[in-house]
């Protein structure tokens, strides 16, 4: 099992830019999300789905769309970059057992730079 | 609203002695509670959760509902634990997205 894979692992940008981060997990896993850690701040969760074909906003989305077509991947689009999004990007992965969240799997991270 | 907070965002303790790792949260039902760690260049990865009650790598967690607090304590350090560690709640039972705190980078001098 690879688990979750991210790519690329960096990637420097300039402003009004845009790209995609993937995300891919072969865990059979529901749920999947996004976080960017910054630092003094955390892991800040961007965007979550529950299964393919949903998705939804987590506590910082503006900038940022995903979409699931399928379990495996969850990509992550920059739609016009920032220099505010300069940031490590994790994508995780759980199961939903029950509805109860289980521990989450990362990957291991993209390090954006937006100039 | 729930709220994770690490009031310490460097700590550093010797070798061999007691560790402690503060971690408050603000949440007005039933939480789920989660310990992640990440160390050099590895990836995030969960320590330990409230609701398994175990000890991992000799790191334990208390829930005090009163409190509000979830501390990871150790008691006696190792250079191998130095570490970025993140305390992360889930409401409602675990039944909602995680929270995480702000971080506590943990350094262990020899």
């Amino acid at each position: 099992n690879a688990g979750v894979t991210q790519t690329p692992k960096f990637q420097v940008l300039k402003t009004g830019q845009s790209m995609t981060l993937q995300c891919a997990q072969d865990m059979n896993h529901e749920y999947m999300s996004w976080y960017r850690q910054d630092p003094g701040m955390g892991l800040r969760l961007i965007h979550y789905s529950v299964g393919a074909g949903i998705t939804d906003q987590g506590e910082v989305p503006n900038g940022y769309n995903v979409s699931r077509s399928t379990t495996e991947d969850f990509p992550l689009r920059l739609l016009s970059a920032a220099p505010s999004q300069t940031s490590v990007y994790f994508c995780a992965s759980s199961r939903l057992a029950g509805g109860i969240y289980n521990e989450q799997f990362f990957g291991p991270g993209t390090r954006l730079t937006v100039l | 609203a729930q709220r994770v907070t690490q009031p310490e965002k460097l700590l550093s303790v010797f070798k061999g002695a007691p560790v402690e790792l503060k971690c408050n949260y603000s949440y007005s039902g039933s939480p789920e509670l989660f310990w992640y760690v990440q160390y050099s260049r590895q990836r995030l990865q969960l320590l330990l959760r409230h609701i398994s009650r175990e000890s991992i790598k000799g790191f334990t967690a208390d829930l005090n509902k009163g409190e509000t607090s979830f501390h990871l304590k150790k008691p006696f350090a190792q250079e191998e634990d130095s570490a970025m560690y993140y305390c992360a709640l889930s409401g409602n039972f675990g039944n909602e997205k995680l929270t995480f705190g702000t971080g506590t980078r943990l350094t262990i001098i020899p």
